[in-house]
């Protein structure tokens, strides 16, 4: 079921320092991992992807650390902007499935 | 490139109410699409996938009757929620993942539809 009034986690970050947002997946199966951004009453919009056979991928100012040991994903958001702030997602697709499987988010706030 | 439009963005009706909502790929095609359900303040939750010219697959504690999922192209998917109470107002977000033999794609979401019902 689902619940209600559930508080995201937060992140404060000062403009300009770096953001780290971790999360915790649970199927060791899983072979796939997304970080989605989503702003209020919008959709998730795609920031970056990595599949299980790589560690570690980068983009324009993020990066994305795999650990399967301990199925640990973290997003690094490098100089962080006020266009940063939303709440961020990890996913998780099964091996050899469809499905995506969503943590629960970690709202990231940016202080001018 | 991979942009999903959903339609309409805000939905306000009475109880009884049936209510269709629409997801388009728009310059890609996808024979899988996705509509999640979100609570505020929550994470998305899968409620069905919806495969291009075969019935969608429903998540568990869905009701299919209640929600009926229609994909009878490549790029459109229609949610349509049925004699809508007010419990089922909510956030709903479709996605779609290209199309292409080989290569993971990432699933790309619409912008979501606010349905209120009152």
């Amino acid at each position: 079921g689902e619940s209600v009034g559930l508080h995201l986690p937060t992140l404060s970050v000062q403009e300009g320092d770096n953001s780290i947002i971790n999360c915790a997946y649970s199927n060791s199966a899983s072979d796939y991992f997304i970080w989605y951004k989503q702003e209020s009453g919008k959709g998730p919009q795609f920031i970056i992807d990595i599949r299980s056979n790589m560690d570690k991928r980068q983009g324009q100012r993020v990066t994305v650390l795999l650990n399967k040991t301990v199925k640990h994903l973290s997003l690094q958001i490098a100089a962080t902007q006020p266009g940063d702030s939303a709440v961020y997602f990890c996913a998780e697709r099964g091996a050899a499935g469809n499905k995506l499987t969503f943590g629960g988010g970690t709202r990231v706030l940016v202080k001018p | 490139g991979a942009v999903v439009s959903q339609h309409p963005s805000w939905v306000i009706c009475k109880s009884g109410t049936s209510v269709k909502i629409e997801c388009r790929s728009l310059d890609f095609q996808a024979t899988t699409m996705f509509w999640y359900r979100q609570f505020p303040k929550q994470s998305l939750m899968l409620m069905a996938t919806s495969n291009e010219g075969s019935k969608a697959t429903y998540e568990q504690g869905v009701e299919k009757d209640k929600f009926l999922i229609n994909h009878a192209s490549l790029t459109l998917s229609t949610l349509t929620v049925t004699s809508a109470h007010p419990e089922d107002s909510s956030f709903y977000i479709c996605s779609a993942r290209p199309l292409r033999r080989g290569v993971t794609q990432p699933q790309h979401f619409g912008d979501g539809t606010r349905l209120s019902i009152l």
